[in-house]
């Protein structure tokens, strides 16, 4: 099994461009997310979704947009790039919720996007 | 109050020695928390995660626990130099959904040869 499986793994936009980063997993499973990194920073939650057709907003998402079409897939937009959004974009995914353990999130090896 | 704290390092240690990580919380009613390590330019792996209070062991990895004070804790005995990487705490924050988790910024640890 692939995981998950991000591309590209790196990418220089100029401002204003767009793009769209992608994201699938093999692993079936029903959540998933796109984090941003920034550097010496924790994870913030840009976007998730807990099933195919079904998304909603993290605690970053002005600039972004996603879609759930398929189980696998889940796309993270880039809409008129500015430099704040140069940043570690990470997707992960999980087969069902946290609580009553067991439960162990997969990310993928990244997107380093650098908006100049 | 941020609502995951994590002591701010950087952390440096001696090889041999006992790394002590910690972590706080703001929301009382948590009930799952995560510890992942990132080496530099990678992605996050989990190595432990922890729901009750007390004590949780993997091999030189020890998770602690305590509700109460919203605490958690990582202790990596006999540190390693393949240790040293940032070390992120996770968690599932009961006043949102049991899906989502809120993480730390992280403490890099070096582990000293």
């Amino acid at each position: 099994n692939a995981g998950v499986t991000q591309t590209p793994k790196f990418r220089i936009l100029k401002i204003g461009q767009s793009m769209t980063l992608q994201c699938t997993q093999d692993m079936n499973h029903n959540y998933m997310y796109w984090y941003r990194q920034d550097p010496g920073m924790g994870l913030k939650l840009i976007y998730y979704s807990v099933g195919a057709g079904i998304t909603d907003k993290g605690e970053v998402p002005n600039g972004y947009n996603v879609s759930r079409s398929t189980t696998e897939d889940f796309p993270l937009r880039l809409e008129l790039a500015a430099p704040s959004q140069t940043s570690v974009y990470f997707c992960a995914s999980n087969l069902r919720g946290f609580s009553g353990g067991g439960n162990i999130q997969y990310f993928g090896a990244g997107t380093r996007l650098s908006v100049l | 109050q941020k609502e995951v704290e994590q002591n701010s390092g950087p952390l440096s240690v001696p090889e041999g020695a006992i790394a002590s990580l910690n972590c706080t919380y703001s929301d009382r009613g948590s009930q799952s928390f995560f510890w992942y390590r990132q080496y530099s330019g990678k992605s996050p792996e989990l190595i432990m995660s922890i729901y009750s209070n007390g004590d949780k062991e993997d091999g030189r990895f020890t998770a602690q626990l305590n509700k109460a004070s919203q605490y958690v804790s990582l202790l990596i005995r006999d540190s390693q130099p393949s240790d040293s990487a940032t070390y992120l705490c996770a968690v599932c924050l009961s006043g949102g959904s049991n899906y989502k988790l809120t993480f730390g910024k992280g403490t890099l640890l070096t582990v000293n040869p």
